[in-house]
């Protein structure tokens, strides 16, 4: 089974400039979400989203990230602008599906993003 | 609020035991574990469900206090493929939204 696939892996941006971010989660699952994760820290959730849904996105600075999954399988995650604050890991990871009781979160490799 | 881990970080001889400890200022739906290696993503270990449910690795076991609001991880018998950053995730809403804790870094050594 083909796991969670993220690309780019690596990305570095001017600060101001825009950046986007794709993940396709593992065939099936339904329940998706996207992390940022600091150099020496835990992930951070951003966005959750249940099939095309969003389930929250509390912790999403709405000013300048953005976040859609429109048919329900892949997703793209967009900064407009970036911040020097913004250098992190972005993370995706996919669960089969939360609300049958699937809470198991598979993540991929990441996109590495250095804002200059 | 981010659960605390504790310790932030330990050195062990190939087969060795270590607890990794996880505690949270809130009631807890679920716990989750985690093992990140360097440059890597973080792989899931273990999943500790209000209730008692359980599902994970087989050689992974760990526990989880509801009243106490804590979890522990237990390593036994430690490889050096054990070496890596552990992370505990908590649902204190449900719904599955995790948040992690700073991690413990794990050193196995021959």
């Amino acid at each position: 089974e083909a796991g969670v696939a993220q690309s780019p892996r690596y990305k570095i941006i001017e600060k101001r400039q825009s950046v986007a971010f794709w993940c396709n989660p593992i065939s099936g699952h339904a329940t998706l979400y996207w992390y940022q994760q600091i150099l020496g820290q835990g992930p951070k959730l951003l966005i959750q989203f249940q099939n095309n849904g969003v389930v929250d996105d509390s912790q999403l600075p709405k000013d300048r990230f953005s976040a859609e999954r429109l048919k329900g399988v892949d997703s793209t995650l967009k900064i407009q602008p970036a911040k020097l604050e913004d250098s992190a890991v972005y993370l995706c990871a996919s669960s089969l599906d939360v609300v049958a009781g699937a809470y198991e979160q598979y993540f991929g490799p990441g996109t590495r993003l250095t804002v200059t | 609020q981010q659960p605390v881990q504790s310790p932030q970080a330990v050195i062990l001889r190939e087969g060795e035991d270590a607890v990794i400890n996880c505690s949270s200022s809130k009631a807890l739906y679920s716990v989750h574990w985690y093992r990140q290696k360097h440059g890597e993503a973080p792989v899931f270990l273990m999943i500790l469900l209000k209730g008692g449910e359980q599902k994970g690795h087989e050689k992974i076991s760990a526990s989880f206090n509801e009243k106490k609001q804590q979890s522990s991880l237990y390593l036994t018998a430690s490889q050096l493929s054990y070496s890596g950053t552990y992370f505990c995730g908590t649902d204190t809403g449900g719904g599955n939204k995790l948040t992690f804790g700073t991690g413990t870094q794990l050193k196995v050594e021959l």
